[in-house]
């Protein structure tokens, strides 16, 4: 069965920074771009970043831009979502998204929110 | 970046009824690689993550019962429910993957009348 499954998420302060991991399995994350899309509470679904086969290719939003780094590591079968300089907009769920997939892929997601 | 215009932002249908949604994107989503529109559409019920219903436009997900349809090329494309059933009230989105960035519609809720 394909499956991702996202972990990571909590509580942190503004400035404060978290590491997100989603796991796969079932199919090899090694060829399939992977993406990170999150959703603020009671708003729409809004993407975040996306990383190429190998992670030498990578795209951010704007609003993260700077900020967040997505990275993989294929032999894991895991993609990562290094959050730093975290603000109080960034609290969201996170949901970790494989599209090349038939049909797509999304987890569960993980809360991540940033208060003081 | 590819604009999703969604239609309406909500729609109230009797139970039995059919319900249509309508998403334009501002530019073809149709690859020329595979002749495949890469267009799907979600349902997102409260405290759960979306789940997807069509995907390459009109491709239903295994599972997803057939009264929900998928349809459309280019920049126009609809999703139809045939006949509304209580367990349908939901917020559906459409998503574009052609590009990056990915992008969705502002989303249609769905209630029973």
């Amino acid at each position: 069965e394909v499956q991702v499954v996202e972990s990571g998420g909590g509580l942190v302060q503004p400035g404060g920074s978290l590491r997100l991991s989603c796991a796969a399995s079932g199919f090899s994350i090694s060829t399939y771009y992977m993406h990170w899309v999150r959703q603020a509470p009671g708003k729409g679904l809004m993407w975040v970043s996306r990383i190429n086969f190998d992670g030498s290719n990578t795209r951010y939003a704007d609003s993260v831009k700077g900020r967040f780094t997505i990275s993989r590591d294929n032999a894991k079968n895991t993609l990562y979502l290094q959050m730093n300089s975290l603000r109080v907009e960034d609290t969201a769920i996170y949901y970790c998204v494989c599209m090349g997939t038939s049909p797509p892929s999304w987890g569960q997601g993980t809360l991540v929110t940033v208060s003081s | 970046d590819i604009v999703m215009t969604q239609s309406p932002e909500s729609l109230t249908v009797s139970l039995g009824e059919r319900a249509t949604i309508n998403c334009k994107s501002s530019q073809s989503v149709l690859s020329s690689s595979n002749n495949k529109n890469s267009l799907a559409w979600y349902q997102q019920k409260p405290g759960q993550p979306p789940k997807v219903l069509i995907y390459w436009a009109s491709t239903r997900e295994s599972g997803v019962p057939d009264r929900f349809s998928g349809s459309g090329s280019g920049t126009d494309f609809t999703l139809t429910i045939s006949s509304l059933q209580a367990e349908d009230v939901a917020v559906y989105y459409c998503q574009q993957y052609y590009d990056v960035p990915l992008t969705f519609g502002g989303g249609t809720k769905v209630e029973i009348k």
